[in-house]
C-alpha cells in the first residue's frame, strides 16, 4: 500500500541552526501539507501546497518556515533558524483529492 | 473558521466493552468532511474513519463507527469489542470542501482512551 514516507525519523539540531525535514508524498497525490504537535498539545495546521505554490498558510508559517517540491517526487519543509519553541513532532500529509489526507510517520525535532 | 471540540480529555474502557468518544465542531460551510484519526504511543496518525457531510448514512469501519448530527454539528466515534490496541489518542479534525479550501484539517484537542484487561 502506497504510503507518505518523512526523513529523517528524529532531528536534533542546535538552535539557530537550519533545518530540513523532508518529505515523499504517494505518487499520484496533488495537494501537500505540513503539520506540528508540540508534545501533548492538538496537531496544528502549517502550510498547504498545491499546483507548485503554497495554497494556504498559517500565523505560525512566518519568515523563518518555507516549503519546495524541488524534484517532483520531494517535499521540503525548512526552518531557517531553529528556536527552542520549534520542538515539535512534524507531520507532512498528502492527498489525491480534497476529501482525503494521508500522513507520514512524522519527523520529531528536538531544538537544544 | 471552523473549530473542533473534543470536551473529554480522557476516557477508559474494559476490553471488549463499547466506548463513544464526542466531537462537536462549528463551521459555516455546507459541504465538508469529518474525521477521526487515531494517534499511538508512536505518534504515527492513522485514519480510522471518515465522514462526508453531503451524506446522510453514519460512516462504519469493522467495529469503528460514527454517529454524525449534521443540525447538531455532532460527529462522535463509537468504538465496539474494544481491544488493547485501541488504546491511544484520538483526534476528531475537520476538512472543508468549499470553492476556496485546499483541504487543511482542523484538529480537536484529542482525547486519550485507554483499553483495561
Amino acid at each position: 500500500e502506497p504510503e507518505v514516507t518523512q526523513t529523517p525519523s528524529h532531528q536534533v539540531t542546535q538552535m539557530g541552526q537550519e533545518v530540513i525535514l523532508r518529505c515523499v508524498p504517494i505518487s499520484n497525490h496533488l495537494y501537500f501539507y505540513w503539520y506540528r504537535q508540540i508534545l501533548g498539545q492538538k496537531v496544528e495546521f502549517l502550510v498547504s501546497f498545491y499546483n507548485n505554490e503554497i495554497s494556504e498558510k498559517s500565523e505560525i508559517f512566518d519568515d523563518q518556515f518555507s516549503v519546495e517540491r524541488p524534484d517532483g517526487s520531494n517535499f521540503t519543509l525548512k526552518i531557517r533558524s531553529t528556536k527552542l519553541e520549534d520542538s515539535a513532532m512534524y507531520f507532512c500529509a498528502s492527498s489525491e483529492e480534497i476529501s482525503q489526507a494521508f500522513f507520514g510517520q512524522g519527523t520529531r525535532l528536538t531544538v537544544v | 473558521a471552523q473549530t473542533v471540540t473534543q470536551s473529554q480529555p480522557e476516557m477508559s474502557v474494559q476490553e471488549a466493552e463499547t466506548v463513544t468518544l464526542s466531537c462537536t465542531y462549528d463551521t459555516s460551510e455546507s459541504n465538508y468532511y469529518l474525521f477521526w484519526y487515531k494517534q499511538p504511543p508512536s505518534r504515527q496518525m492513522i485514519l480510522v474513519i471518515r465522514q462526508e457531510a453531503y451524506k446522510q448514512q453514519n460512516a462504519t469501519e469493522n467495529r469503528f463507527s460514527v454517529n454524525f448530527q449534521k443540525a447538531a454539528k455532532s460527529f462522535s466515534l463509537k468504538i465496539s469489542d474494544s481491544q488493547l490496541g485501541d488504546t491511544a489518542m484520538y483526534f476528531c479534525a475537520f476538512k472543508g470542501a468549499g470553492g476556496t479550501s485546499y483541504g487543511k484539517l482542523t484538529f480537536g484537542q484529542g482525547t486519550i482512551l485507554t483499553v483495561h484487561p
